[in-house]
C-alpha cells in the first residue's frame, strides 16, 4: 500500500512481558517518528529517525523503551518489561524529511497496546 | 521553545453551524503550523498547513485556518458543520531545524443533528 503501515493493530499482553511494534513508512520517506497517545491526551513524541543521522531519543520515557530503524526503512519500537501505564495507542509517522521544516507527517493507524 | 495550546478539549456544534477550534502557538522562530484530524481508530490526517506563503490557508473538507502573528493564533474554522466532521483535531507547530512536530492536546468535535 501507499500509506504508513503499522502492525499489529491491536496487542494485548501481560505485565512484565516484552512487546515489539512495527512500522513500515512510505517508500522514499527518510524521516520516521514514533508517538504515544494515551486516553484523553495528546500525542507524546517518543523518537525520531532522520536518514543516517543518530536518532533523537529525547522523548523516550524510560530505558525500557527502545527503537531501531533497519536499512533506513522499517522501524520497530520495543518495550521491555511492560507496565500497565504503557497501555496506549502507539502511532508511527513518516515524512520526506531533509529538514525542510514544512513537510507534513503521514500517520499509520496505530497499534493499540493493552497491558493486563 | 515551541508549543501549542488548544483551548477547549471538547466543542459541540449543531449540524450546519460554524465550527471554530482554537489554537495558540509559541515559537522562537517564524513557525510552520499544521492542523490534523483523527477519526476513531485511525491515525492522523493532514487538514492544512501554514508555511508563510499566505496567512489564510484552505484545507480539505471545507476547513480553513488563518495565521495571525499579532495574536499568535492559528484557529481552524468551517462555515457549516457536517456530521462527518465529528473527530479529534490537533494543532501542531514544527520544531526548528527538524521535521519534528509539537502537538497540542487535541479538541474533540461533536456535531449534533
Amino acid at each position: 500500500g501507499a500509506g504508513v503501515s503499522q502492525s499489529p493493530s491491536n496487542k494485548v499482553t501481560e505485565k512484565g512481558k516484552d512487546v515489539e511494534l512495527r512500522c513500515d513508512p512510505i517508500s522514499g520517506h527518510t524521516a520516521l517518528y514514533w508517538y504515544r497517545q494515551s486516553l484523553g491526551q495528546g500525542l507524546e513524541f517518543l523518537i525520531y529517525f532522520q536518514g543516517n543521522s543518530a536518532p533523537d531519543k529525547s522523548g523516550l520515557p524510560s530505558d525500557r523503551f527502545s527503537a531501531e530503524r533497519t536499512g533506513g526503512s522499517v522501524s520497530t519500537l520495543t518495550i521491555q518489561r511492560t507496565q500497565q501505564e504503557d497501555s496506549a495507542v502507539y502511532l508511527c509517522a513518516s515524512s520526506l524529511g531533509q529538514a525542510t521544516f514544512n513537510q507534513p507527517q503521514h500517520f499509520g493507524d496505530g497499534t493499540r497496546l493493552s497491558i493486563l | 521553545a515551541q508549543s501549542v495550546t488548544q483551548l477547549g478539549s471538547h466543542v459541540s456544534v449543531s449540524e450546519g453551524a460554524l465550527v471554530l477550534l482554537r489554537c495558540n502557538y509559541s515559537s522562537s522562530v517564524p513557525p510552520y503550523l499544521f492542523w490534523y484530524v483523527q477519526y476513531p481508530n485511525q491515525g492522523l490526517q493532514l487538514l492544512l498547513k501554514y508555511t508563510s506563503a499566505a496567512t489564510l490557508v484552505k484545507g480539505i473538507n471545507g476547513f480553513e485556518a488563518e495565521f495571525k502573528k499579532s495574536e499568535t493564533s492559528f484557529h481552524l474554522t468551517k462555515p457549516s458543520a457536517h456530521m462527518s466532521d465529528a473527530a479529534e483535531y490537533f494543532c501542531a507547530v514544527s520544531h526548528p531545524n527538524t521535521d519534528k512536530l509539537i502537538f497540542g492536546t487535541g479538541t474533540r468535535l461533536q456535531v449534533f443533528p
